[in-house]
């Protein structure tokens, strides 16, 4: 497709168990980035990648999260032990560099936390 | 994010002018955006700012003074489907992280 996509684009969970969540970003885009964002609020930073490696990872909130890209395309954001205050809708974006920097962002998945 | 600071929810009736204000923490800073988002959606780039002035995109025009700290979004000529959140975010010394504030939900009234 031309844009980034996001599966699944909503995910029921119950508390303490272990969920995962795909981006398949725009090809050609190396760069890729996760943010989670709460009702009303905007999108919060997680991680970024260039390439396979986390180039920033500050955002992660614990060691509950995780995220890997192992061929410099498709990411998986692993989310261990769930908990309520995860709830939220997990934002994809990729860009390729250039004069903007423009992110190019997914659907998005809704996670709930039961 | 506390960086970002913008109105909660603006109104305004359809084939009006808006501007949405936002301002930003200064030290480090390395550009501006501003996204739409509609309801439910994906935030849709809309404009990027790092130099000084007003920068021109049809209905859409933004607006950024490094020294205030200070940009602005002007819709002009206000549609139904201009109702959404808009979103300012800023770039952060050589980060690539988009730091955003909490969205302005404007509402387009007939």
């Amino acid at each position: 497709g031309a844009g980034v996509s996001q599966t699944p684009s909503n995910k029921v969970t119950e508390k303490g168990k272990y969920v995962e969540l795909r981006c398949d970003p725009i090809s050609g885009h190396t760069a890729l980035y996760w943010y989670r964002q709460s009702l009303g609020q905007g999108p919060e930073f997680l991680i970024y990648f260039q390439g396979t490696g986390a180039a920033d990872d500050s955002g992660l909130p614990n060691d509950r999260f995780f995220a890997v890209r192992p061929e410099g395309s498709v990411s998986t954001l692993k989310i261990q032990r769930t908990e309520r205050g995860d709830s939220a809708v997990y934002l994809c974006a990729s860009s390729s560099p250039g004069l903007t920097n423009e992110q190019f962002f997914g659907p998005g998945t809704r996670l709930t936390v039961l | 994010g506390q960086n970002i600071d913008q109105p909660t929810e603006m109104t305004a009736t359809e084939g009006a002018i808006v501007q949405i204000n936002c301002t930003y923490q200064t030290s480090g800073f390395n550009g501006l955006f501003w996204y739409q988002q509609h309801a439910g959606e994906a935030p849709t780039f809309l404009s990027y700012n790092v130099l000084d002035g007003l920068e021109e995109k049809g209905r859409f025009s933004s607006f950024l003074s490094r020294s205030k700290g200070y940009s602005y979004l002007l819709l002009k000529e206000l549609q139904m489907k201009d109702s959404a959140s808009y979103l300012c975010a800023e770039i952060l010394d050589s980060s690539y992280k988009l730091i955003f504030g909490s969205g302005t939900r404007l509402l387009v009234r007939p």
